[in-house]
């Protein structure tokens, strides 16, 4: 079982449309938590973190159960530019650092 | 201010061949990791460096090591290439005790072996 699990994805979804993606990790040492976005054969960027009491940001919302060990990810009102692979990433603690566990991603295209 | 730069661009290596990616971090950082990225995947933890010193490893075989300079560039080289290398190499930059405040990629170098 891979440490980070996402929905394996694509998703087309109507422009307009909301989505929503999840994401299970299983090191439920995991600190810290985010959402990537990478644009196709483009560095991955930092979308937004996420944390235990949920946070917005415009039309994106994130949440975090740490009692499940999921994350999600939600898009209201998906705009064409919002296409992209969207990546789940939690921190494990290694020695006295971190390293980032990545999922491996679910493509969204947006159809208009 | 400059960001992560890597080079080279692309790069297209033959089976058994040896290869160096390099990489210049964000103006103001001094900790360079690197990562593998095939395709269809995210990105998988090579090694980490600060003050010219691994610091952590991820789980790549002995044929994938790194330098890193005085001034906190980096070097990642891989001997005795194998098709399964394929792949996007990125280099994120940061500060040594920020934890991922500030955490910033690089365009990538991505390598193909044939």
């Amino acid at each position: 079982r891979k440490e980070v699990e996402q929905d394996p994805g694509p998703f087309n979804v109507p422009e307009g449309a909301t989505v929503a993606f999840n994401c299970t990790y299983s090191n439920s040492a995991s600190q810290s938590f985010f959402w990537y976005r990478q644009d196709c054969r483009k560095e991955p960027k930092l979308l937004m973190s996420v944390y235990s009491s949920g946070n917005e940001d415009g039309r994106f919302t994130a949440q975090l159960n740490r009692a499940s060990q999921y994350i999600s990810l939600l898009i209201r009102d998906s705009k064409l530019s919002d296409s992209a692979t969207y990546l789940c990433v939690v921190t494990r603690p290694a020695d006295s650092n971190y390293q980032l566990i990545w999922g491996a991603g679910t493509k969204l295209i947006i159809k208009p | 201010d400059a960001g992560v730069t890597q080079s080279p661009t692309h790069l297209i290596k033959t089976r058994g061949q040896q290869v160096t990616l390099r990489c210049s971090p964000k103006s103001g950082h001094d900790t360079v990791s690197w990562y593998q990225q095939a395709l269809g995947q995210g990105p998988q933890f090579i090694f980490q460096y600060y003050e010219e010193e691994e610091r952590q490893r991820g789980n790549f075989p002995d044929r994938f090591s790194g330098h890193q300079f005085p001034n906190y560039s980096s070097e990642l080289n891989v001997n005795a290439l194998l098709l399964g290398d394929s792949a996007l190499y990125l280099c994120a930059s940061s500060f040594w005790g920020q934890g991922f405040y500030g955490y910033t990629f690089g365009s990538g170098t991505r390598l193909t072996v044939v």
